[in-house]
């Protein structure tokens, strides 16, 4: 994997609902990988930043996981709700340190 | 901290005019990155900054683009002359390094249209 991918694209979950979605990411060349909350109309908020094989992040109803010698982590959200409708993103950082994200995964919770 | 700062938070221009957007990153971060996100391409990195330095403008689309930081407290985009093709919305964010320990810090952005 070349570049950072993430799936679904986009997923609609009733409220109550769990859910999880996938981000990829070159498995051989990393550093860090981080998560974030992009509502619309506002600007990306980070989530978590890991750095280590195994690493397990966790902000209230939302994870994360993380597989670098596989180059994947999961993001999960317990019993989703409306207010957590919004785009996803993870990006990476290799040797070059700097980030590059993915395409995002917009979730949209329904009442 | 107010967060990162962009100015102004929309932008409508004509086809040819000089357009410069800005940016106040949080203090005491010394880096600074310029990302633009269209639907075809998603978040791009545009330019980045270290201690006030361009430091990888790699991302930057063409000679028309011009990206400054005269101080840590301030930085510009600008697209000179601009074309439709250039409407987005134009992302500023900073961090204490360039692999964001903590998350980068993203401003509002500012959308630009190219008419």
């Amino acid at each position: 994997i070349l570049n950072v991918e993430q799936s679904p694209q986009s997923l609609h979950v009733q409220e109550g609902d769990s859910t999880n979605f996938t981000c990829s990411f070159p498995s051989s060349n990393f550093y860090a990988l981080h998560w974030y909350r992009w509502e619309t109309a506002k600007s990306p908020e980070a989530l978590f930043v890991m750095t280590l094989n195994g690493d397990e992040k966790k902000k209230g109803r939302i994870s994360a996981t993380l597989n670098t010698k596989e180059g994947y982590s999961y993001l999960y959200i317990k019993g989703s709700q409306p207010e957590d409708s919004a785009t996803y993103l993870c990006a990476h950082s290799g040797s070059a340190r700097q980030l590059t994200f993915g395409s995002g995964t917009q979730l949209t919770v329904l009442p | 901290d107010a967060g990162v700062i962009q100015s102004p938070r929309h932008e409508v221009t004509e086809m040819g005019q000089e357009v410069t957007l800005r940016c106040k990153p949080i203090s005491g971060h010394d880096y600074l990155f310029w990302y633009r996100q269209t639907m075809m391409r998603g978040l791009e990195l545009l330019i980045y900054f270290n201690n006030n330095v361009p430091i990888d403008d790699s991302g930057m689309p063409e000679d028309r683009f011009s990206a400054k930081m005269p101080n840590a407290s301030f930085s510009t985009l600008k697209i000179q002359p601009s074309e439709p093709r250039d409407s987005a919305v134009y992302f500023c964010a900073s961090s204490f390094d360039r692999t964001g320990v903590d998350g980068y810090t993203f401003g509002s952005g500012t959308r630009l249209t190219v008419v």
